[in-house]
């Protein structure tokens, strides 16, 4: 079965320092792998995707994430974090047992950037 | 603003009672899915609807049914409501055969008393 993780429910990182929020994930075949954030009382908003070619993914408000096929991880990384970004962050992949366009989101990391 | 559009934003009721959730997907999406999000249960994906049809199904209920009508809107209907069924519900849409990538509406909280 299609699954994703997310191994941390919370990470704590200060303002300014590097943060990384990690995401493994399980799929046969090639996976399409998705993050998403979720701030307070907000709808989830599209960070970024992996479906082929360059490993390292550049996305919104200055993340990225590096594929490995390897290790199957998607982490979701930044060089330099804001109390901004502190939110609700969401590792997803794309159910390829199915020809639709589901998608199976992990169980969440909050993050809180301390200033 | 992501272009997805709910309604209502907060809808509070008792148990038993049937209440329908809106959604309006972005101009030229065809597909909407719905998801719940509660504290225990995390995000979880409950329908897909494309142009119209049912193309795939989640963790959704007997008692919940949705639909999406000619001008691509869609409902969720939500019956004989429990304490359990409180949650925020989402919709997203998508356009299915590019990217991939889902845009996420407000949401709608729905207390059940």
């Amino acid at each position: 079965a299609q699954s994703v993780a997310q191994p941390e429910d919370q990470v704590n990182v200060a303002e300014g320092n590097p943060l990384t929020v990690k995401c493994t994930y399980s799929v046969s075949g090639n996976p399409y792998l998705f993050w998403y954030v979720q701030y307070p009382n907000r709808g989830l908003q599209f960070l970024l995707k992996y479906i082929t070619g360059d490993n390292l993914v550049k996305g919104s408000y200055g993340f990225e994430a590096e594929f490995n096929k390897s290790q199957t991880s998607f982490h979701l990384k930044k060089p330099s974090a804001l109390v901004s970004d502190s939110a609700l962050y969401f590792c997803a992949v794309r159910d390829m047992e199915t020809s639709y366009d589901k998608v199976i989101f992990g169980p969440g990391t909050s993050l809180s950037v301390i200033p | 603003d992501s272009g997805v559009t709910q309604t209502p934003k907060h809808l509070i009721t008792a148990t038993g009672q049937r209440v329908t959730l809106r959604c309006s997907p972005r101009s030229g999406d065809l597909s909407v899915y719905w998801y719940q999000q509660s504290l225990d249960q995390g995000l979880q994906f409950l329908i897909q609807y494309y142009n119209g049809e049912e193309r795939a199904k989640g963790n959704i209920l007997e008692r919940f049914s949705a639909q999406q009508f000619p001008d691509l809107h869609s409902e969720l209907n939500l019956s004989s409501l429990e304490l359990g069924d409180s949650a925020l519900y989402f919709c997203a849409s998508s356009v299915v055969l590019t990217g991939y990538e889902q845009f996420f509406g407000p949401g709608t909280r729905l207390t059940v008393l």
